[in-house]
């Protein structure tokens, strides 16, 4: 069990906006930056989002990141079907003294 | 151009040990701290272990403390994770990462270890 908490699976059509969860504590999210990776079976990580809301260069404006309290999300517009990958959500934990990834939430373009 | 390249992966029986190595090019390799992440069959990413810019500071997962040690050589631009005790749940494709939680960061391409009799 995770202490990122996020959700197994999500979908939608092509154009539709998708947001995928991410929750933790006080300890994580609640003090730490959050970071998003996109992960395709075979591949490296790709780095969506960094310190909660931050895309990193070549990364769509479609894609963001928000932070609240010990909640983060990826919100993901205008979906296309080069979308359908892994999602993660990672971060810090200062209680653990090590980082914490989220299950890892697989994002299905019906 | 920024290259993380590891090796060392392979079968090792349970109990065993491994030693993986990943060279790094393209950047100032002092600069970074340099991370070790796992994906097992199966499930999702997780992190693994960490080491500062000049080695003397690194943290781990529970799951591996007192069984992994990382390391790094400076001059010869690569960072290890040497693995003992190896378990038949530490199979998974290892990944060597520049600062996975950073701005700019950067990973290798992984490689497989099984731990199986």
């Amino acid at each position: 069990q995770s202490v990122l908490t996020q959700p197994p699976s999500a979908s939608g059509t092509p154009g539709q906006r998708v947001t995928i969860s991410c929750s933790g504590g006080s300890s994580n999210i609640g003090s730490k930056p959050v970071y998003w990776y996109q992960h395709l079976p075979g591949t490296a990580p790709k780095l969506l989002i960094h310190t909660d809301n931050q895309r990193p260069s070549g990364v769509p404006d479609r894609i963001s990141g928000s932070k609240s309290g010990t909640s983060a999300s990826l919100a993901i517009s205008g979906l296309q079907s080069e979308d359908e990958a892994d999602y993660y959500c990672v971060a810090w934990d200062v209680s653990l003294n090590f980082a914490v990834f989220g299950g890892g939430t697989q994002l299905t373009v019906l | 151009e920024v290259q993380l390249v590891e090796s060392g992966g392979g079968l090792v029986q349970p109990g065993g040990s491994l030693r993986l190595s990943c060279a790094a090019s393209g950047f100032t390799f002092t600069t970074y701290w340099m991370d070790w992440v796992r994906q097992a069959p199966g499930k999702g990413l997780e992190w693994v272990a960490n080491i500062n810019q000049d080695g003397s500071e690194n943290y781990y997962v529970d799951s591996v403390k007192g069984r992994f040690t990382v390391s790094r050589d400076n001059a010869k631009n690569s960072v290890y994770l040497q693995m003992n005790s190896l378990r038949v749940e530490d199979t998974a494709v290892y990944y060597c990462a520049r600062s996975a939680l950073d701005t700019s960061p950067y990973w290798g391409q992984g490689i497989l270890v099984t731990v199986s009799s």
